[in-house]
């Protein structure tokens, strides 16, 4: 089977820095990616690894060690708007099906 | 990024009815993607899209379900026989292909599907 693992919540005061894992088990991997979702939103991309190492986009950076199946998403100098859920999600079959985990929903506090 | 529209925004349905959610990208030569979320839950995997043709599907993309792009831009979700457990959010994405691109999917607002 496929299967996702992701804290579910993850609370953080405003300037910090968070962590958010994700490990995952899935036949025919193909990369990992982020995403972020506001309350009644949809997601935005946040950020890929299709290979082993850690990707950065401004304030966010991304994970990846395909030999412990683990990812995780760094997120600098937090601001309250980044209150949201985070989701990664497994890309297999060619990158052609997407599995999302459960998600993680980020609070922000001042 | 690109731009992806779904229409429309909300459709009520009756049990056992047909619905029909619409998805428009501004580009061509894209990987077309369907996801549902049913509300405070994560986002589902339905089927993926490329160049006419079903690339991939989940298990919940069941006999129920239809895609087609029927005029080279729309890209159609057709429910047919409606459930209430079908009541959801519907997604559209849209990616372009190669390389380091295949990890990033752009996804429209949604459409918010309740079946009474």
């Amino acid at each position: 089977g496929q299967s996702l693992e992701q804290p579910s919540e993850v609370t953080a005061v405003e300037g910090a820095i968070v962590q958010i894992n994700c490990t995952y088990q899935t036949s025919g991997f193909y990369g990992l990616s982020w995403y972020q979702q506001h309350d009644g939103g949809a997601p935005t991309f946040l950020s890929y690894n299709g290979l082993d190492g850690l990707e950065e986009t401004g304030r966010f950076s991304s994970f990846l060690s395909r030999s412990d199946s683990y990812g995780y998403l760094l997120l600098q100098e937090l601001q309250m708007k980044d209150s949201a859920s985070y989701f990664c999600a497994v890309l297999s079959t060619g990158g052609f099906k997407t599995i999302f985990g459960a998600g993680t929903r980020l609070f922000v506090k001042a | 990024e690109p731009e992806v529209t779904q229409t429309p925004s909300h459709q009520v349905t009756q049990m056992g009815q047909e619905v029909i959610l619409r998805c428009v990208p501004i580009s061509n030569h894209l990987y077309f993607y369907w996801y549902r979320q049913i509300l405070g839950q994560k986002v589902e995997f339905l089927v993926s899209f490329y160049n006419n043709e079903i690339s991939e599907k989940s298990e919940i993309f069941d006999d129920q379900f239809s895609v087609e792009r029927p005029d080279g831009s729309n890209f159609t979700l057709k429910i047919r026989s409606t459930k209430l457990e079908d009541s959801a959010m519907y997604f559209c994405a849209i990616r372009f292909p190669g390389g380091r691109l295949k990890g990033t999917q752009y996804f429209g607002p949604g459409t918010r599907l309740l079946v009474l």
